[in-house]
């Protein structure tokens, strides 16, 4: 089982709160991910990180933002959070390389109001 | 064009049978090959890498064809166990980053 988690895991929240998921690794894992995945669909990586200080946009354009200031820990903050915004968010990390076998939590599933 | 494809079934089969199905991608120059398992409403978990040679894991067989750029998994026995979407996961070369198809739905029944 991989050492990943993600809180909250369910969060109902109104338009124009700010929220912040967050997602820790005890692996000692450099690489780490966040995806978007609304039901029945395909995951979008919406940001990646190479390590410490290190953060890049993904392949969906996404509102959220992100940080690494610790190896372990990757969170993702909405600012001003709309219904628009309202999916499945998976936290993902990697060990070698942005290749690399990529280990999951178990998502936020988000519903903005 | 996508760069992964999967068939998204979904392919409904009896307990017992073999189901296979296919993954095509879109970059010649892809390396790395991954299947993996995502039950409803949960995170995918690996099921497999796959790699040039073809490898087995226990009912689980997965494939490479590097001239038809497709790989493929191949599960004998089915067990109800084993329903679940099945997604096909490439990295993509030049940025340095794994593509994951929309996935493909078995379901196995009783």
């Amino acid at each position: 089982e991989a050492d990943i988690y993600q809180t909250p895991r369910y969060l109902v929240i109104g338009t124009g709160k700010k929220i912040t998921l967050e997602c820790s690794q005890t692996m000692g894992h450099d690489k780490m991910y966040w995806y978007q995945q609304d039901p029945g669909m395909e995951l979008h990586l919406i940001h990646y990180s190479y390590g410490v200080n290190s953060t890049e946009k993904g392949d969906l354009s996404s509102e959220s933002t992100v940080s690494r200031i610790r190896t372990e820990h990757f969170p993702l903050t909405l600012e001003s959070a709309r219904p628009s915004h309202t999916s499945q968010y998976l936290c993902a990390s990697s060990e070698y390389s942005l290749t690399d076998t990529q280990y999951f939590g178990p998502g936020t599933r988000l519903t903005v109001l | 064009r996508k760069e992964v494809e999967q068939d998204p079934g979904p392919f409904n089969v009896p307990e017992g049978a073999t189901v296979a199905f296919n993954c095509t991608y879109s970059n010649s120059a892809s390396q790395s090959f991954f299947w993996y398992r995502q039950d409803c409403r949960k995170e995918p978990k690996l099921l497999m890498s796959v790699y040039s040679s073809g490898n087995e894991d226990g009912r689980f067989t997965a494939q490479l064809n590097r001239a038809s750029q497709y790989i493929s998994l191949l599960i004998r026995d089915s067990k109800l166990s084993d329903s679940a979407t099945y997604l096909c996961v490439v990295n993509i070369p030049a940025d340095y980053k794994l593509s994951f198809g929309a996935g493909t739905t078995v379901t196995v029944r009783a």
